[in-house]
């Protein structure tokens, strides 16, 4: 069976300090793709990234990052320098490689909050 | 915007009436996908629609939901004698084939509250 954990429910920070959002996830396949996404106030999912299973290379993308760890099933995503615009619910999702991969099965999300 | 579509947005029902969620997918996207997101959750997949085929619905409460992707028109999701526990977003995605690589493009949500 597929799993996503996203064992912090709220984590609440001070503008410019940087955050890490934990993401750890069950699967028998080996190949499958691996989200994070953002749910801002107003509800709407902004996808963030995409990982296969084959690359474990960590990604840079402005303030984010992501570490990709098969060792330890976790997708783990930071943000650097955070702002207040960052405050939103994040959540990690998972997907099959073949057959199915429209099932994604998301987390139950961490609620972000950046104070000002 | 060539996005996925949904409407409405927002929709009020008491309980006993119908709700119809609309989704147009992006241009050239002929897969739909319907997740639903109760409150405090993530979402969960409900089911997957071709035009005219319902491919995989195996998310789909078994009573008072169905879906449907005509040849012409929007995909429509149904509720037929809306509960509160019906309340939630509800989340249309396309594709352009069968998601081989998992990339699904997401809509803005359908916000349903049953009073």
């Amino acid at each position: 069976a597929q799993k996503v954990t996203q064992a912090q429910t709220e984590i609440s920070v001070v503008e410019k300090e940087d955050v890490t959002l934990d993401c750890v996830y069950e699967t028998r396949d080996t190949t499958y793709y691996l989200f994070w996404y953002k749910q801002p106030p107003s509800g709407e999912l902004v996808f963030l990234i995409r990982r296969n299973s084959f690359d474990e290379q960590n990604e840079i993308s402005g303030r984010y990052s992501w570490n990709f760890q098969k060792s330890t099933s976790s997708f783990n995503f930071t943000i650097t320098a955070s702002q207040v615009v960052d405050s939103a619910v994040y959540f990690c999702a998972l997907t099959k490689g073949f057959s199915g991969t429209y099932k994604y099965i998301f987390g139950t999300g961490t609620r972000l909050k950046v104070l000002a | 915007n060539a996005g996925v579509m949904q409407n409405p947005r927002h929709l009020v029902r008491r309980r006993g009436q119908e709700a119809r969620l609309r989704c147009s997918p992006m241009k050239g996207h002929s897969h739909v996908y319907w997740y639903r997101q109760l409150p405090e959750e993530g979402l969960k997949f409900m089911v997957y629609l071709q035009k005219e085929n319902i491919i995989d619905e195996s998310g789909m409460p078994k009573e008072r939901f169905s879906a449907e992707f005509p040849k012409e028109g929007p995909s429509i999701l149904r509720i037929q004698q809306v509960v509160r526990g019906d309340s939630a977003a509800y989340f249309c995605a396309s594709s352009q084939a069968l998601a081989n690589t998992g990339e699904l493009f997401f809509g803005e949500g359908s916000r349903l509250t049953v009073l």
